[in-house]
């Protein structure tokens, strides 16, 4: 069993163009998270929901908005796409709060390439 | 600005030997320091959590040692083996900070020859 799933896996497409990125995990955890990590491999964290609700959110552009429609997914949805948002998007889910360990489990990534 | 520094260069290492990463940060109070796995094509994968407030954790042939006073941690890998093979990242939870901001080293390549 997967334990933190996106889709699509690799996604090629025009510059201005709209697309959306799914994730969702079957852990049970109770905060999910996106992260960008660019070319130089530098893994950044871009959003972070709690049951829901937004507690981080990093200097992103607006073209990027994430949307939780329940605990176990979070999609993330990018308009008008540019050249520099080419990069592999990770999602991941933990379990915060006193007595846990905090790790955080990733999904496998989605490749974005914009052209 | 807040730094995680990890040696940018790859670990050339003979299977067998123990390989030792460094992370290195500024301007940070952590609250805690974990190290994750990243394999070519793969999220990174969870290895071991240290707490500022511990010197040592170990789990089978991993170790981490958390010097708050030099801002370092120390990851030994020891008995390597090929499958060590992967890129290493440190990375930082600041006390100050909203519970499960991690900020992400670059990471450090390994690579166990036999």
């Amino acid at each position: 069993d997967t334990a933190v799933s996106q889709t699509p896996k690799y996604l090629v497409t025009q510059m201005g163009n709209d697309k959306s990125i799914k994730c969702e995990q079957n852990l049970g955890h109770d905060t999910m998270y996106w992260y960008k990590q660019d070319s130089k491999k530098f893994l950044k964290i871009m959003f972070s929901y709690n049951n829901k609700e937004l507690i981080i959110n990093e200097t992103v552009p607006n073209r990027f908005s994430p949307k939780s429609p329940d605990k176990a997914h979070l999609n993330l949805h990018i308009n008008s796409l540019e050249l520099g948002d080419s990069a592999v998007y990770f999602c991941a889910s933990s379990q915060e709060g006193l007595g846990t360990l905090n790790e955080q489990f990733f999904g496998p990534g989605t490749r974005l390439t914009v052209l | 600005s807040q730094k995680i520094e990890q040696n940018s260069e790859a670990l050339n290492i003979q299977e067998g030997k123990t390989a030792t990463l460094t992370c290195n940060y500024t301007n940070y109070s952590p609250a805690y320091l974990q190290w994750y796995r990243q394999d070519p094509g793969r999220g990174p994968v969870f290895l071991l959590l240290i707490r500022e407030n511990e010197k040592e954790k170990r789990k089978e042939r991993l170790k981490v040692t958390f010097d708050t006073t030099l801002k370092q941690s120390l990851f030994h890998i020891t008995a390597s083996q090929p499958a060590d093979s992967a890129t290493y990242l440190c990375a930082l939870e600041s006390v100050s900070d909203s519970w499960g901001k991690l900020q992400f080293g670059a990471g450090t390549q390994v690579v166990v020859t036999p």
